[in-house]
């Protein structure tokens, strides 16, 4: 079965730092760019930025609003993905979803996703 | 950056309506579009892409339509299992947008 499982999702205060990650199985993992999506509680679907796959350099891109702030990267040994979320801010706060992305292609896979609280 | 609107934004229809959401761009994006549907508090999932391919598992009643800046998903018969929030998604240049959403629920 083709699956993405998120986790490292808890309640941050703000400027802190969290890493989350995401496991990929049932599918070549390292064969694919992908992507983390956020939702803002109540709110719509917020592309946070991508990963390319070896082949392509690992590159990588960001949405404005979290560009030198948050890291994507990759373990293909590990089909894992990650993203490091530094000086977060409240508006942070969001549900993190990864997912199977790939030039000029949709997001076919998404994972359950995973809560990011940035409170005092 | 790619704006994407999307209208309405609440839909009210019942069982068995013919519903059709729009999906507008800020510039052309050609065919690189997608619609997704998203239940609460679950995951979006792919129904179609480049505009007017249904992804595979999705019902036929479902289907899509337009190029460059006009879109359309229309939903041929509604069932009980499609009131839920529907997005539309451009995928043509970074940064990767998505529309508000339309929620479609029951009249």
């Amino acid at each position: 079965e083709v699956q993405l499982v998120e986790s490292g999702g808890t309640l941050v205060q703000p400027g802190g730092s969290l890493r989350l990650s995401c496991e990929a199985s049932g599918f070549t993992f390292s064969d694919h760019y992908m992507d983390w999506v956020r939702q803002a509680p109540g709110k719509g679907l917020e592309w946070v930025g991508r990963i390319r796959k070896k082949v392509n350099s690992y590159t990588t891109e960001y949405a404005a609003s979290v560009k030198g702030r948050f890291t994507v990267s990759r373990d293909d040994s590990k089909n894992s993905l990650y993203l490091q979320m530094n000086s977060l801010k409240t508006g942070d706060t969001a549900v993190y979803y990864c997912a199977r992305g790939g030039s000029y292609l949709p997001f076919a896979i998404w994972g359950q996703g995973t809560m990011v609280t940035v409170s005092s | 950056d790619f704006q994407m609107t999307q209208s309405p934004s609440t839909l009210s229809a019942s069982i068995g309506d013919r519903v059709t959401i729009t999906c507008r761009a800020s510039q052309s994006i050609g065919s690189r579009l997608a619609w997704y549907q998203q239940r609460p508090g679950k995951a979006p999932k792919l129904l179609i892409y480049e505009a007017s391919s249904l992804e595979s598992g999705v019902p036929s009643r479902f289907s899509g339509s337009g190029s460059g800046t006009e879109f359309t998903l229309t939903i041929s018969s509604l069932q009980p299992d499609d009131f839920a929030t529907y997005y539309c998604q451009q995928y043509q240049d970074y940064p990767i947008t998505f529309g508000q959403g339309t929620r479609l629920e029951i009249k």
